[in-house]
């Protein structure tokens, strides 16, 4: 199993540009989670899923972000206008159901906004 | 609310010297802990979970519940400890609620 893979791996674009992260969930996996790496902040979850539908979104900072999953393999979190404060890491993870089950993280997206 | 505190950001120790990294979280209900860490150029990953009680790469971690305390420890650090360490706190569902990590440097 090659585990969560995200892409891009590197994005780097001008401010007011749309930013689409993608991810690709363990196969067999209900949760997924949408995570924000700063260096002021850490790791701070952004959204998560389970069995594809939004189940905690308070994490999401504006209404500029929005994440969608349309089946169990695929999600994206979207950023429409992006601004510079958005430079960050974005990672995507997945876990099982059964309770306690580690979430697996993928290689994270370096987003850059000029 | 839910909190887990990591007061320190970046953290330094000899080769062979103990090390201990501090976590402590704020949580009304049974907590959940677990350490993930992030090695140079590669992805985040569990390390330890407070429930296994075992020792990961000669690290352990015990929880206090009396200090609200999940302190991360390895006797004799080594250069291959040098990584980013995050504690977690699990609430519920499968989400994590993590700390701000800290940053180890084992200096040789």
């Amino acid at each position: 199993d090659a585990g969560v893979i995200q892409s891009p791996r590197h994005e780097v674009t001008e401010m007011g540009q749309e930013v689409t992260l993608r991810c690709k969930p363990i196969s067999g996996h209900d949760y997924l989670f949408w995570y924000r790496q700063t260096m002021m902040r850490g790791l701070e979850l952004l959204i998560y899923f389970n069995n594809n539908v939004p189940i905690d979104d308070s994490g999401m900072p504006e209404d500029r972000f929005s994440a969608k999953m349309p089946n169990a393999s695929f999600s994206t979190l979207k950023i429409q206008p992006s601004e510079p404060r958005d430079s960050a890491v974005y990672f995507c993870a997945s876990s099982g159901a059964r309770g306690g089950q580690p979430q697996h993280f993928g290689d994270g997206t370096r987003l850059s906004i000029l | 609310a839910q909190r887990v505190t990591q007061p320190e950001k970046l953290l330094s120790v000899f080769k062979g010297a103990p090390v201990e990294l501090k976590c402590n979280y704020s949580y009304s209900g049974s907590p959940e802990l677990f350490w993930y860490v992030q090695y140079s150029r590669q992805r985040l990953q569990l390390l330890l979970r407070h429930i296994s009680r075992e020792s990961i790469k000669g690290f352990t971690a015990d929880l206090n519940k009396g200090e609200t305390s999940f302190h991360l420890k390895k006797p004799f650090a080594q250069e291959e400890d040098s990584a980013m360490y995050y504690c977690a706190l699990r609430t519920g569902a499968n989400n994590l609620f993590f700390g701000t990590g800290t940053r180890l440097t084992v200096i040789p």
